[in-house]
């Protein structure tokens, strides 16, 4: 079985600075890591993604993302976040088998 | 290229009435996903069709719920009877493979209110 903790589910933070969404992840068997966004009424998609190679990542946006192996993390971080980045953000692992688990989401608000 | 395309967008029904979503993936993709969304919580998968076949449908409520893919292209996913707490989001995902490393792309949406 897989699961996919967002330890926080809100995160407030002001326009210009930096941003960390913590996610950890449970697996048996080796997975891949995805960070997906869905901004107001709009659907999700995708930021970054983790396959193997360099645990360090980079996405759409000035987003980036950090696999950690021995503490089952990938947290999403951004160094300066702008008002447009408000949105909700979902972690995600997917099997070799194709099936994707989510996250609860967290929902990141940038305050000018 | 087509987004995934799923309707109806919204859809109003009481408790013990049937609905149906429909999805149409992107051409091509062999990997559909049925997910439900409750309000502040994230996307639940209910199944996943590989093709024309279940791969995983360990999570779909058969009692009431149930999910087809015609010919391996659309899906549709129904509830008969529904109940209140089945109000949620039905999203549909589509992927190009079937080796879990690509991204799911994902339609707007269907949200149900049961009353």
């Amino acid at each position: 079985a897989q699961s996919v903790t967002q330890l926080d589910s809100q995160v407030p933070v002001f326009e210009e600075a930096p941003v960390e969404l913590r996610c950890n992840y449970s697996s048996s068997v080796s997975v891949y890591l995805f960070w997906y966004v869905q901004y107001p009424n709009q659907g999700l998609q995708l930021l970054l993604k983790y396959l193997s190679g360099s645990t360090l990542v980079k996405g759409i946006n000035g987003f980036e993302a950090e696999f950690n192996k021995s503490q089952t993390s990938f947290h999403l971080r951004k160094p300066s976040v702008h008002i447009s980045d408000t949105a909700e953000y979902f972690c995600a692992v997917s099997n070799n088998a194709g099936k994707s688990t989510f996250g609860d989401g967290t929902t990141l608000t940038v305050k000018p | 290229e087509a987004g995934v395309a799923q309707s109806p967008r919204y859809k109003i029904i009481e408790k013990r009435q049937s609905v149906a979503f429909w999805c149409n993936p992107i051409s091509g993709h062999a990997t559909l996903y049925w997910y439900q969304q409750i309000l502040g919580q994230g996307p639940k998968l209910l199944i996943q069709f590989q093709n024309n076949g279940v791969v995983d449908d360990s999570q779909l409520p058969k009692d009431r719920f149930s999910a087809e893919r015609l010919k391996g292209v659309d899906s549709t996913l129904k509830i008969q009877p529904a109940k209140l707490e089945d109000s949620a989001v039905y999203l549909c995902a589509s992927s190009p493979g079937t080796s879990g490393t690509g991204e799911l792309f994902f339609g707007e949406g269907s949200r149900l209110t049961v009353l």
